[in-house]
């Protein structure tokens, strides 16, 4: 069966610390990878997606993410949180021809000003 | 609308009451999809449409858990004889795409959810 891991739950940073979320994924073949993120009292928000090509990838606020397929991993990076950045972290993987989502358990970030 | 509308926002329900979860997609969105999230947990999939046709349920944890959607728009995830175990995050999402390599490939909208409290 498929499944997304999360290393980290809870990940506690100072404003201009660099972040790396980890995220490892379980299936063989073709997936499609994201990035969600949940702001304090907001919905589940696309943060980036991977789907083929470059597996560097950027999204929304300064966000990147790269995909190694030989670790089945996609992490989350960035060089400088802000306060702002607070928030819960999912990452997920679709597979099998549906748009049926796999979600990794969450990491809250939080971020001191 | 602009975005995915559930309702209600919050819903307290007592032991063995039934209760009707309410999504409305993004206009023209094919896919529709519910997940429950626990406290401390990411989403978990339990069932999703194409059109008004459900195409998996295989996340729906038994059978007091069912879900339709008659004319392919609003969808209602029911919940009968409630029990405390059924307390979570109740989430939808809407994408364009239905079948195949489209459906991989396309982005889902959630909703706000709705938190369900069964006392």
């Amino acid at each position: 069966a498929q499944s997304v891991s999360q290393h980290n739950h809870h990940v506690i940073l100072s404003e201009a610390a660099s972040l790396e979320l980890g995220c490892n994924y379980s299936y063989g073949g073709t997936v499609n990878l994201f990035w969600y993120v949940q702001y304090p009292g907001q919905h589940l928000q696309l943060l980036l997606k991977y789907f083929s090509g470059d597996p560097l990838v950027k999204g929304i606020k300064g966000f990147e993410a790269e995909f190694i397929k030989s670790k089945f991993s996609f992490n989350l990076r960035k060089p400088s949180v802000q306060w702002s950045d607070t928030a819960e972290y999912f990452c997920a993987v679709n597979a099998g021809n549906t748009g049926k989502l796999i979600f990794g358990q969450g990491t809250t970030l939080q971020v001191k000003p | 609308g602009a975005g995915v509308s559930q309702s209600p926002r919050y819903k307290v329900t007592k032991r063995g009451q039934d209760v009707a979860l309410r999504c409305d997609p993004i206009s023209g969105h094919v896919s529709l999809y519910w997940y429950r999230q626990a406290l401390g947990q990411g989403p978990e999939f339990l069932t999703y449409f194409n059109y008004e046709a459900q195409q998996d349920k295989s996340g729906l944890p038994n059978d007091r858990f069912s879900a339709e959607r008659p004319e392919g728009s609003i969808s209602t995830l029911t919940i009968q004889r409630t029990e405390q175990r059924d307390s979570a995050m109740y989430r939808c999402a809407s994408s364009r795409s239905g079948r195949g390599r489209g459906a991989m490939n396309t982005e889902a909208f959630f909703g706000q959810g709705t938190r369900l409290t069964v006392v």
